[in-house]
């Protein structure tokens, strides 16, 4: 069965600072991936996903995720935090039948 | 409007008693989803549902129903509701017709069982 691993239940960076959630997934075979982000008392909004038409994604907000096969990982970047990006950030992969398999959550604190 | 809706957004209730969450859409989605979010656990699947007259078990259904009464509604019941049910849950569509079968969430219900 699939599984998401996102390493860090909490981060906490600098407001300017570089944001880095990590995930990693199980499958042999490359699923479809998402980014989705939790703000307070919201529900989930999907910031990227990974289609297989490129490697390096981009999504809203000045995220980006790069996927690499090699370390069945598809880690979440944004070069500069800003205080609206505190939030919770979920990754996932789509298995058969369009089931989506969560990772536990990364709840990002922004420091000013 | 937002494209997919729930009800009510907070819920308190008591062990024992019949609960029902309600999902609606206005994006012409054929597949709906129900998820229960707990702290540290990411959302887990409890059921689906890919069109009026299909519905799945998702990987922990047990203690839930479901009820898919037209392509915009999907209702999930507690029959006879426990603490161990307290979370946040949501609702989410989606389209086959589109390559990656993205998942569209709603804005979830919370749910205190007593």
């Amino acid at each position: 069965a699939q599984s998401v691993t996102q390493l860090g239940s909490h981060v906490s960076v600098s407001e300017g600072a570089l944001v880095l959630l990590r995930c990693n997934y199980s499958s042999s075979v490359p699923p479809y991936l998402f980014w989705y982000v939790q703000y307070p008392n919201q529900g989930l909004q999907l910031l990227l996903k990974y289609t297989s038409a490129a490697t390096l994604v981009k999504g809203i907000n000045g995220f980006e995720a790069e996927f690499k096969k090699s370390e069945t990982s598809f880690h979440l970047t944004k070069p500069s935090a800003h205080m609206s990006d505190a939030a919770e950030y979920f990754c996932a992969a789509r298995s058969a039948g369009n089931k989506l398999t969560f990772g536990g959550g990364t709840r990002v604190l922004v420091k000013p | 409007d937002a494209d997919v809706t729930q009800t009510p957004r907070n819920r308190i209730t008591k062990t024992g008693k019949r609960i029902m969450l309600e999902c609606s859409q206005t994006k012409g989605h054929d597949r709906m989803y129900w998820y229960r979010q707990d702290p540290g656990l990411g959302l887990r699947l409890i059921y689906y549902s890919f069109d009026v007259k299909d519905i799945n078990k998702g990987e922990i259904s047990d203690g839930y129903s479901v009820s898919r009464q037209a392509q915009a509604k999907f209702s999930l019941s507690l029959e006879s509701a426990i603490p161990n049910q307290t979370a946040l849950y949501f609702c989410a569509t989606s389209d086959p017709r589109e390559p990656t079968d993205t998942q569209y969430f709603g804005p979830g219900t919370r749910l205190t069982v007593l």
